[in-house]
C-alpha cells in the first residue's frame, strides 16, 4: 500500500529565509506526487506535480520540489518565504486513482 | 483552469437536520469527484468516490446511509448528511478530476458544518 510521511509537523522560518519541507512515500512502482497548500479555513491549491522526467519539478509561487527515487523522497523548496506563504503543506501520492496524503507540515512565518 | 467551486461554505443547523453540500467543477468536466472530511489539526480523510452516472464507492467505516452521494452530471456532485448530529461536525471538501487516474485532484474550498 502507498502510503506518505511528512517527518516535521511544524516548521517556523524568518520571512526571507529559505524553506525545505520534507516528504517521503512509500510505494512500489513509480509514483504520481504532489504538494498542495491549504490555508485556514480554505480549500486545497495544487502546488506541483511530478510524474516522469525530469526530478526538479517547478510549481506556482515560487516552489519546486525535487524527485529522488533512491531515498524516496519529494522535499519541497523555496529560496525566500514571503508572509503569506504561512499555510499547511500537505504531499500526496497516488497510484492509481485514490490520493494517499500526509499529515501535513504547518508553516509559520515570522518577519 | 480547473476551477472546483463548494457551496455552501459554511452551515449551522440543529440536530436531525439534513445537510446538502454541493461541489461543481466550474471549467472542465469531472469524471470523477472526491469528498473528504477533514478534522482539526488533521490530514484529509477520503470518503467516497464518485463517478459520473454511478454509484458512489464509499471508504470503509464510511456509513453510506449517513453520506448520500449523487454525481449526476459531469460537473456536479452532491454530498447529503442526513439526519446530521453533532459528531458529524467537520470540515467537507471536495476535489474533481478531469481525465486519467494520475491527473491531480483540483479542490473546493471546503464547507464548514456545525451540528448544534
Amino acid at each position: 500500500a502507498q502510503s506518505v510521511t511528512q517527518p516535521d509537523i511544524h516548521i517556523t522560518v524568518s520571512e526571507g529565509a529559505s524553506l525545505e519541507l520534507r516528504c517521503n512515500y512509500s510505494y512500489g512502482a513509480t509514483p504520481y506526487l504532489f504538494w498542495y497548500v491549504q490555508s485556514p479555513g480554505q480549500g486545497l491549491q495544487l502546488l506541483l506535480k511530478y510524474f516522469s522526467g525530469d526530478t526538479l519539478v517547478q510549481g506556482i509561487k515560487g516552489f519546486e520540489a525535487e524527485f529522488k527515487r533512491s531515498q524516496s523522497s519529494f522535499n519541497l523548496r523555496k529560496p525566500s518565504v514571503h508572509w503569506s506563504d504561512a499555510a499547511e503543506y500537505f504531499c500526496a501520492v497516488t497510484n492509481d486513482y485514490k490520493l494517499s496524503f500526509g499529515a501535513g507540515t504547518t508553516v509559520t512565518v515570522r518577519a | 483552469g480547473a476551477v472546483v467551486s463548494q457551496h455552501p461554505s459554511r452551515v449551522i443547523c440543529k440536530s436531525g437536520t439534513s445537510v446538502k453540500i454541493e461541489c461543481r467543477s466550474l471549467d472542465f468536466q469531472a469524471t470523477t469527484m472526491f469528498w473528504y472530511r477533514q478534522f482539526p489539526k488533521q490530514s484529509l480523510m477520503l470518503m467516497a468516490t464518485s463517478n459520473e452516472g454511478s454509484k458512489a464507492t464509499y471508504e470503509q467505516g464510511v456509513e453510506k446511509d449517513k453520506f448520500l452521494i449523487n454525481h449526476a452530471s459531469l460537473t456536479l456532485s452532491t454530498l447529503t448528511v442526513t439526519s446530521a448530529h453533532p459528531e458529524d461536525s467537520s470540515f467537507y471538501i471536495c476535489s474533481a478530476r478531469d481525465g486519467t487516474a494520475n491527473q491531480p485532484q483540483h479542490f473546493g474550498d471546503g464547507t464548514r458544518l456545525s451540528i448544534l
